[in-house]
């Protein structure tokens, strides 16, 4: 069961780019990198996933190194609507009794 | 795709009185899972079905707790003899079955509260 660890929150400016790291040094061979945003009063909302090197999309970037014991996810310039909890998770597969959400981190977005 | 959704939004309810949710899946998703998180944590698993069949049941799902999705499509969580212990929102997901990493997509939640 790989553990994950990530700053409990952080706080940003508008415009800014964010990076939020979480390190993962137990990640199994088979394990994905995936990671869910959260709004209060709704469930997580997933964003994006890796495995290795670098992944992005219309959302976030995910910069992964090659010995895959942290990962990063970067937002670019963010908005006051990105202020939520960012959970990582590290798994084979994204569900069951050892997909474990921790506390995640708290984003806030200031103007 | 309408999303996951999740009847009712907010429950309250008297410690001992039974509750159950309802969560309908995205249409042609075939796993639906349900968890639990209560403030200033995150999810925590509680269920998994494959189309009817329950494959997974957290220890934290204590006899109480019962999950049932009769025909693959939507399902239901029933709470037993509530506790106040049991305050907490309920989310429930779904995800497209074949590639184990299927990114879950989850509804908005039911908010227990037991008083």
């Amino acid at each position: 069961l790989a553990k994950t660890t990530q700053p409990i929150s952080m706080d940003s400016y508008e415009g800014q780019e964010v990076n939020i790291t979480c390190s993962h040094n137990n990640i199994a061979t088979n394990d994905y990198i995936t990671w869910y945003q959260q709004f209060p009063s709704q469930g997580p909302r997933f964003i994006i996933q890796g495995y290795k090197t670098k992944v992005t999309n219309e959302v976030a970037s995910l910069f992964i190194p090659a010995d895959r014991k942290s990962s990063t996810l970067s937002l670019p310039r963010v908005s006051l609507s990105d202020t939520a909890v960012y959970y990582c998770l590290v798994g084979s597969d994204n569900y069951g009794q050892n997909f474990v959400f921790g506390p995640g981190t708290r984003l806030s977005v200031l103007p | 795709d309408t999303g996951v959704s999740q009847d009712p939004r907010h429950k309250i309810t008297k410690r001992g009185q039974n509750v159950t949710f309802r969560c309908d899946p995205i249409s042609e998703h075939n796993r639906l899972y349900w968890y639990r998180q209560t403030l200033g944590q995150g999810p925590e698993f509680l269920t998994y079905f494959q189309n009817e069949a329950q494959l997974e049941k957290s220890r934290l799902l204590s006899d109480r707790f019962s999950a049932e999705r009769p025909k693959g499509s939507f399902s239901t969580l029933e709470i037993q003899r509530t506790e106040q212990g049991d305050s907490a929102m309920y989310l429930c997901a779904s995800s497209l079955g074949g590639a184990r990493n299927s990114p879950l997509h989850f509804g908005n939640g039911t908010r227990l509260t037991v008083t």
